[in-house]
């Protein structure tokens, strides 16, 4: 299995409503990474997991909470979110902290 | 801080050779990447070059880096309509932090 998948694929929510992305890799990576990708703008990096431990926050929002469970999964769980949230998040995995990243296809959110 | 420019679009003829050109600030960069993107999909990593390398050839693709412009630069031979997508390159010094440039737009006309 050499892909990083991501569910939901789309995700439509209010502002005052609480839900989750997840991501999942069996490539046996180590890291794991949460981007933020608006229309026609590079991946912005919000958070890395190195280990199952959170090594890199990019002064995300607390509105944007991450969690790795296992070695094999991250999740971004989302509450009270703004309208300009709206984006394509993106999981990556790397065998380590260092080399390449893999990404999942993303996940398009729309806050309304 | 790091910064990676790139041209934003591109446009070549079915056949041709696309060539899109990155430049790079951080002179302790470790890896380059190119990645690319479809619409409404994630990033594909097409190929990467480490920093002590000059190039990379890898099927369609080469892959030139010259350290000391800090300048990377990726050719697409025999460009299909299928290659028409967003083109991203990106660096990495310290493990886990990779700084993408704006992306290159390529659009090949048959």
């Amino acid at each position: 299995d050499t892909e990083v998948t991501q569910t939901p694929k789309h995700l439509v929510m209010g502002m005052t409503n609480k839900k989750s992305l997840k991501c999942e890799q069996h490539m046996g990576h180590r890291a794991m990474y949460w981007y933020k990708q608006k229309a026609k703008k590079p991946p912005e990096l919000m958070f890395v997991y190195s280990y199952e431990k959170l090594s890199i926050n990019e002064s995300v929002p607390s509105r944007f909470s991450p969690e790795c469970p296992n070695s094999s999964l991250l999740n971004l769980h989302l509450h009270a979110l703004q309208p300009e949230d709206s984006a394509l998040y993106l999981c990556a995995s790397s065998q380590a902290r260092a080399g390449e990243q893999f990404f999942g296809p993303g996940t398009r959110l729309t806050v309304l | 801080g790091e910064d990676v420019e790139q041209s934003l679009f591109l446009s070549v003829r079915e056949g041709d050779s696309s060539v899109i050109n990155c430049t790079y600030t951080d002179s302790s960069s470790t890896y380059l990447y190119w990645y690319k993107q479809e619409p409404g999909a994630g990033l594909q990593l097409l190929t990467y070059i480490f920093s002590n390398m000059d190039m990379k050839q890898d099927q369609r693709l080469t892959v030139l880096l010259n350290k000391k412009d800090k300048h990377l630069s990726l050719r697409i031979a025999d460009t299909q309509t299928g290659d028409s997508a967003i083109y991203f390159c990106a660096e990495s010094m310290d493990a886990g932090k990779s700084t993408f440039g704006d992306g290159t737009t390529l659009t090949v006309k048959p």
